[in-house]
């Protein structure tokens, strides 16, 4: 069956940075849309990032655009996201999500938990 | 930027009762329309995915309408396990992937 692994999370202080990393098993990886959203405690979901099976192809929400980078390993059936300047409000759970057919988010990992806190 | 507005933002209901959540987006997003489920410290569900297409295993008291702008969660008959937060997200186009705010459902 499929899984989804997120790790990396943890506290942080503001400004710092993190690399979450999301294990994919059960799927064809590299042909698939994979993605990041994210969950402040007590809110809602909040979609932060897009890539292609090949990498060649990225999106960002502009609340990440230019502090998050999301890339891929196909080999190591991997999924990444570096976050730099941390901000408090980054403050959440972040979920790695498999994008199926119609861009429906078919497949969720048990997310990682990021503190951004000084 | 696609906007996704859900109403109402919770509601109480009892068991058994018929549950109608709505979910209204800022432009047409033709049938690209998702809704999800989610439990207390759990990964939110697929439940209805294209508007109207119930996922496998997602039980038939659940469907999804709607095409456009404007779109409609319901619940027929409510169960125990169906008290949750609901979300509505349309993947219309290129992202970003918005998500409606949710709806909570709670017993009455």
């Amino acid at each position: 069956q499929v899984q989804l692994v997120e790790s990396g999370g943890g506290l942080v202080r503001p400004g710092g940075s993190l690399r979450l990393s999301c294990a994919a098993s059960g799927l064809a990886f590299s042909d698939s849309y994979m993605n990041w959203v994210r969950q402040a405690t007590g809110k809602g979901l909040e979609w932060l990032s897009y890539i292609s099976g090949s990498g060649g192809t990225i999106y960002y929400a502009d609340s990440v655009k230019g502090r998050f980078t999301i890339s891929r390993d196909n080999a190591k059936n991997s999924l990444y996201l570096q976050m730099n300047s941390l901000r408090v409000e980054d403050t959440a759970v972040y979920y790695c999500v498999r994008s199926g057919e119609m861009g429906t988010a078919n497949y969720w990992g048990q997310g990682t938990l990021v503190t951004v806190s000084s | 930027d696609i906007q996704m507005t859900q109403s109402p933002s919770s509601l109480s209901a009892s068991v058994g009762d018929r549950v109608t959540i709505t979910c209204r987006a800022s432009q047409s997003i033709i049938n690209y329309l998702n809704w999800y489920q989610q439990k207390p410290g759990k990964a939110p569900k697929l439940l209805v995915y294209g508007a109207s297409n119930l996922q496998s295993g997602v039980p038939s008291r659940i469907s999804g309408s709607g095409s456009g702008t404007d779109f409609t969660l319901t619940i027929s008959s409510l169960q125990p396990e169906d008290f949750a937060t609901y979300y509505c997200q349309q993947t219309y186009s290129a992202p970003p992937w918005t998500f409606g705010q949710g709806t909570m459902v709670e017993i009455k």
